[in-house]
């Protein structure tokens, strides 16, 4: 079993509408949480991290954390064709520098 | 301030032949990393350097070998080109040990081994 779980998709969201993209992960000493998008043919790039548990906004995104569920989610509000990409779901454990990541859920955002 | 800088873009090898992939990073970042990213599999951690002068196996280090050239360069060579190693390598790094643990990623290395 893969230690970061997601699910590979496609999701498919209608442009507008809330996107929803979800993550869980094995090891409980986990403490730092990330987000990355990767375009088609480009490298991954970061665009929300989470360390404590709760909500994090910034902009359209919202990461949510629950470490005594394991897992983090990450909320695109009104979803842009732009946003249709692979998102990717890393973590790592407390005091390392070597993060996990997850095999990435495909979006698509159509108009 | 360019980021992470990988050399070549593409690459198209025969089986047997060997190569060096090149990354550079000018952020003053402490680790750099090193993964491979097939179809469906994520990213794979093939080495990594904590630091100047260490490395380190990542999950698929085998037919690898890397070189921490200094802080900036970090260097992944394939000996013996399998087509196995078909795939897009991507060099990463991470600031300073007690910073921001998030990584910056170079624009990849599209490699064919024929």
């Amino acid at each position: 079993q893969k230690e970061v779980e997601q699910n590979s998709g496609p999701l498919s969201v209608p442009e507008g509408a809330i996107a929803s993209l979800n993550c869980t992960y094995s090891d409980r000493v986990s403490q730092s949480f990330f987000w990355y998008r990767q375009y088609s043919g480009k490298s991954p790039e970061l665009i929300m991290s989470i360390y404590s548990n709760g909500d994090k906004e910034d902009g359209r995104f919202t990461a949510q954390l629950n470490k005594a569920s394991q897992y983090v989610s990450l909320l695109i509000r009104d979803s842009q064709p732009s946003d249709s990409a692979t998102y990717l779901c890393a973590v790592n454990r407390g005091g390392s520098y070597i993060p996990t990541f997850g095999r990435g859920t495909s979006l698509i955002v159509h108009p | 301030n360019a980021g992470v800088t990988q050399t070549p873009k593409f690459q198209v090898l025969k089986t047997g032949q060997s190569m060096t992939l090149q990354c550079a990073q000018d952020m003053n970042h402490n680790s750099m990393y090193w993964y491979r990213q097939d179809p469906g599999m994520g990213l794979r951690l093939i080495y990594y350097s904590a630091s100047e002068g260490t490395t380190d196996k990542g999950e698929v280090p085998n037919g690898y070998n890397v070189s921490r050239l200094n802080k900036r360069e970090f260097s992944l060579r394939l000996e013996s080109a399998a087509p196995s190693q078909t795939s897009v390598y991507f060099c990463a790094s991470t600031p300073e040990t007690g910073g921001p643990d998030t990584q910056y990623f170079g624009p990849g290395t599209r490699l064919t081994v024929l």
